[in-house]
């Protein structure tokens, strides 16, 4: 039973097109997470969400938005594609305040996005 | 997150034991050490943490200086599914709760 599940695994679109990419999780956890990880292969924080706060690291583009319909669930929408958002996404979770690996995020295996 | 620095890149034999090193001279009292790793095409994983003494998991273990400003991740056996990107990364609990990568260290394992 995969703990973080992202879909669809392999997403192919045309610039311009508005796209959105499924996470749950079902750990328990209180925080999710969006990483983006380039073709340089660097692992870059997007967003932190729980039902309290939503962090958004200010280099990305306000095109990119985060919907939680529930506590299990982090979706994220990306309006007008670009070419430079091809990369792949990460989805994670962790409960808040942990340490460690009780603290320790968990992540789903990717969403390789290619935008032509 | 403070920051660290780790070797772009080893190598290692398979069966031989395989040290990677990480350093951390800015660290603070608060700081986690943590280690994550990402093997070809999936997400990272949790790997070990520690904060003052040495730790041992079934996966690897965690040698920590006694200043605190390096640590070194053990591999006691490496495999060739050891193969993997392997990050070093301070977690400073009190600071909230964000997970920041660097550019980690790619470990390939020689048959």
């Amino acid at each position: 039973d995969t703990a973080v599940s992202q879909t669809p695994k392999y997403l192919v679109t045309q610039m311009g097109n508005d796209k959105s990419i499924k996470c749950e999780q079902n750990l328990g956890h209180d925080t999710m997470y969006w990483y983006k990880q380039d073709s340089k292969k660097f692992l870059k924080i997007m967003f932190s969400y729980n039902n309290k706060e939503l962090i958004i690291n200010e280099t990305v583009p306000n095109r990119f938005s985060p919907k939680s319909p529930d506590k299990a669930h982090l979706n994220l929408h990306i309006n007008s594609l670009e070419l430079g958002d091809s990369a792949v996404y990460f989805c994670a979770s962790s409960q808040l305040g942990g340490i460690g690996h009780a603290g320790g995020y968990t992540f789903g295996s990717g969403t390789r996005l290619t935008v032509v | 997150d403070a920051k660290t620095t780790q070797p772009n890149s080893m190598e290692s034999n398979e069966e031989e034991p395989v040290h990677l090193p990480c350093n951390h001279s800015t660290i603070s009292g608060t700081d986690y050490i943590h280690w994550y790793r990402q093997l070809p095409s999936q997400g990272p994983e949790y790997v070990i943490h520690g904060l003052t003494s040495n730790v041992n998991n079934r996966m690897a273990s965690l040698a920590i200086a006694e200043d605190r400003k390096s640590s070194t991740l053990i591999l006691h056996r490496a495999t060739l599914r050891d193969a993997a990107v392997y990050y070093c990364i301070l977690r400073d609990v009190d600071a909230g709760n964000m997970l920041t990568f660097g550019g980690g260290t790619r470990l390939m394992v020689k048959p």
